[in-house]
């Protein structure tokens, strides 16, 4: 069955860059599916980052919009976070997720990666 | 921006009760809302899907209802392994998260 796998630095330094990929085993990225990422601060609940469809379509949370990029990889069967200037308030796990699609409906994220710890300090 | 309400914030009950919970939504979602369950140090996993459509695999003791505003998760006979933290998620317009509803044990 499918699998995700989040991996990169567990520790940037403030105003850099976070930078995270999520490799997909078991299935194909290219399919109905959407790719999502969210986020939850150390104790705090889950914050909607942001999803990518194989085409490219991709949706942004508003709030961080300015900040994030969110790109997929068809060759290599994975996708991709970027976030820009970041701050101790982007401390939090990273989780990225799948949004099942059924019969061209949305349903919701059914499958996780079990999330990677993304610090933020000097 | 759609806001997405829980109540209550913590709930304490017992094996055996029936619980619910209530999620809220600033505008009408629909029926576009999804329940997740979150034990700690785990991602959360899918209960309900569509307001009220039971993920496979997931115990009948859970049932979602609702459409347009307010929703509610309810699991008719609380279980131990059921003590943990839920979420609801709007996902009519980009994907927002209730605060979370941590079931504790009384």
């Amino acid at each position: 069955q499918v699998q995700l796998q989040e991996s990169g630095p567990g520790l940037v330094k403030p105003s850099g860059t976070l930078s995270l990929t999520c490799a997909v085993s078991g299935g194909s990225i290219s399919s109905s599916n959407w790719w999502a990422w969210v986020r939850q601060p150390p104790g705090k609940g889950l914050e909607w980052i942001g999803e990518i469809h194989h085409t490219g379509s991709i949706n942004y949370n508003p709030s961080l919009k300015s900040r994030l990029t969110i790109s997929v990889d068809n060759s290599k069967n994975q996708f991709s976070l970027r976030l820009s200037s970041v701050t101790a308030a982007d401390t939090a796990l990273y989780y990225c997720a799948r949004e099942r699609v059924e019969m061209a409906t949305m349903t919701a994220y059914d499958i996780w990666g079990q999330g990677t710890m993304v610090t933020v300090s000097s | 921006d759609i806001q997405m309400t829980q109540s209550p914030s913590t709930l304490s009950a017992s094996v055996g009760d029936r619980v619910t919970i209530t999620c809220r939504a600033s505008q009408s979602i629909s029926s576009w809302l999804a329940w997740y369950q979150q034990k700690p140090g785990k991602a959360p996993n899918l209960l309900i899907y569509k307001a009220s459509t039971l993920e496979s695999g997931v115990p009948s003791r859970f049932s979602g209802s609702g459409s347009g505003t307010e929703f509610t998760l309810t699991i008719s006979s609380l279980q131990p392994d059921d003590f943990a933290t839920y979420y609801c998620q709007q996902y009519s317009s980009y994907r927002t998260f209730g605060q979370g509803t941590k079931v504790e044990i009384k």
